[in-house]
Order: structure tokens, then C-alpha cells, then sequence
């Protein structure tokens, strides 16, 4: 089974922190996703990667960015944390893009900024 | 751009009974739709994946069919037990870009 970890469950910072989310994938999947998820708005894409050190804007990457050093860690950085970007992150991974393959999930991060 | 509706938003059945979960979506070049369900605080559980070139896919109590054409897909649940308690996202892979759209999810209460 694909496992898909994420380093905190909940995550209390201060406004204009720099916030580090971390995700680990154990199944050498090539693409990895970042996402936040609102009540009402569903599960928005903020960035994804397709392969160490490559990355792609999703719908919503303003205020975040990514880091993907090794394959199986794909970590959200939030430069200047602000209140709107209180949510839950969820990571997930996939081996391919497109075709019969399911898209994993990690646990996720409920991120509160005061 | 995509968008995946689902209705209704909230649900709830009596224990035993069999339902059916919406999705709907409007572009229907898409490459594949996949059920989640999703426990209060939790991350997503993939139930189901069906590709456009099928029409169904089971699992278990589960049936997700796939009407490309008219875009819509119905998850239904048969025998609901309360363990079955929880929401229920579809979400469609196609267009550009290869990302899934999400639909905002159903809220299923199954009751004793």
C-alpha cells in the first residue's frame, strides 16, 4: 500500500512566519501534490511536481511556494504565513499523470495562523 | 474550465438501505473520475477510479458508474452501515494541465 506522510497533524503559527510543511511518499511516485481545503471551496490545487526539482503552479500559488529535493519528499513553504491561508493542507502522490493510475493522500495538516 | 458539482450536500438514511451520491461535471473531455471518501479531519481515501472508456467499476458495496456524454457519474452503496458515515468527493482528471477538479463533496450520515 501507498503510504503518504505528512509531518504534522496541527500546526499553530503567528502571522508572518515562515511555515515549512513536509510530505513523504514511500512508493517512488513521480508526482507529488500540494493542496488546501476550505469548507465551501472544496480541495484547491496550489502546486504540484512531476520530478525532483520540477514543479507546477496549480490554481491557487500565490503565497506559497515548493521545494522537491528528493523524490519522495515534496515540502509547501509558506514565506510569510497570513490568516487567509489558515486551512487544511493535504499532500498527495501519484505515479503517473493521467491514464488508470489513483492519486494517494496523505493525512493531512490543519495549519491555524493567529 | 471544469467544474464538478455534487448534490446533495448532505445526506442521511437509515441503516440497511441502499443510496446513490451525484457527480457532475461540465466538460466531458476528461480521462478519468475518481471517488474519495473522506473522514472528519482526515485526508482522502481513493474508493474508486473509472477511466473514460468505461462505464463502471465495483468495489465491494460500491458501484461508480460513468456517463461521459451527458458528464455525470453515480456512486452507489448498497446495505449502508454506519461505518459508511462520512463525505464522499468525485473529482475528474482532463483538459489541460492533467489536474483533478473536486467537487465540494456529500455528506452521508447512515443512522441505527
Amino acid at each position: 500500500d501507498v503510504k503518504v506522510t505528512q509531518s504534522s497533524r496541527y500546526l499553530v503559527k503567528r502571522t508572518g512566519e515562515k511555515v515549512f510543511l513536509e510530505c513523504v511518499q514511500d512508493m517512488d511516485h513521480e508526482n507529488m501534490f500540494w493542496y488546501r481545503q476550505d469548507p465551501g471551496l472544496g480541495l484547491r490545487l496550489i502546486y504540484f511536481s512531476y520530478d525532483v526539482k520540477m514543479k507546477e503552479k496549480g490554481d491557487i500559488p500565490e503565497g506559497y511556494s515548493v521545494s522537491r529535493e528528493k523524490k519522495e519528499r515534496f515540502s509547501l513553504i509558506l514565506e510569510s504565513a497570513s490568516t487567509n491561508q489558515t486551512s487544511m493542507y493535504l499532500c498527495a502522490s501519484r505515479l503517473r499523470l493521467a491514464g488508470d493510475n489513483e492519486q494517494f493522500f496523505g493525512p493531512g495538516t490543519r495549519l491555524t495562523v493567529l | 474550465k471544469q467544474e464538478v458539482t455534487q448534490i446533495p450536500a448532505a445526506l442521511s438514511v437509515p441503516e440497511g438501505e441502499n443510496l446513490v451520491l451525484n457527480c457532475s461535471f461540465t466538460d466531458s473531455a476528461i480521462y478519468n473520475l475518481q471517488w474519495f471518501r473522506q473522514d472528519p479531519g482526515k485526508g482522502l481515501t481513493s474508493l474508486l477510479l473509472i477511466q473514460s472508456s468505461q462505464r463502471e467499476q465495483t468495489s465491494g458495496r460500491l458501484n461508480a458508474s460513468l456517463d461521459k456524454s451527458s458528464g455525470r457519474s453515480t456512486l452507489y452503496i448498497a446495505a449502508s452501515q454506519p461505518g459508511d458515515s462520512a463525505t464522499y468527493l468525485c473529482a475528474v482528471e482532463g483538459g489541460g494541465g492533467n489536474k483533478l477538479t473536486f467537487g465540494t463533496g456529500t455528506q452521508l450520515k447512515v443512522e441505527l
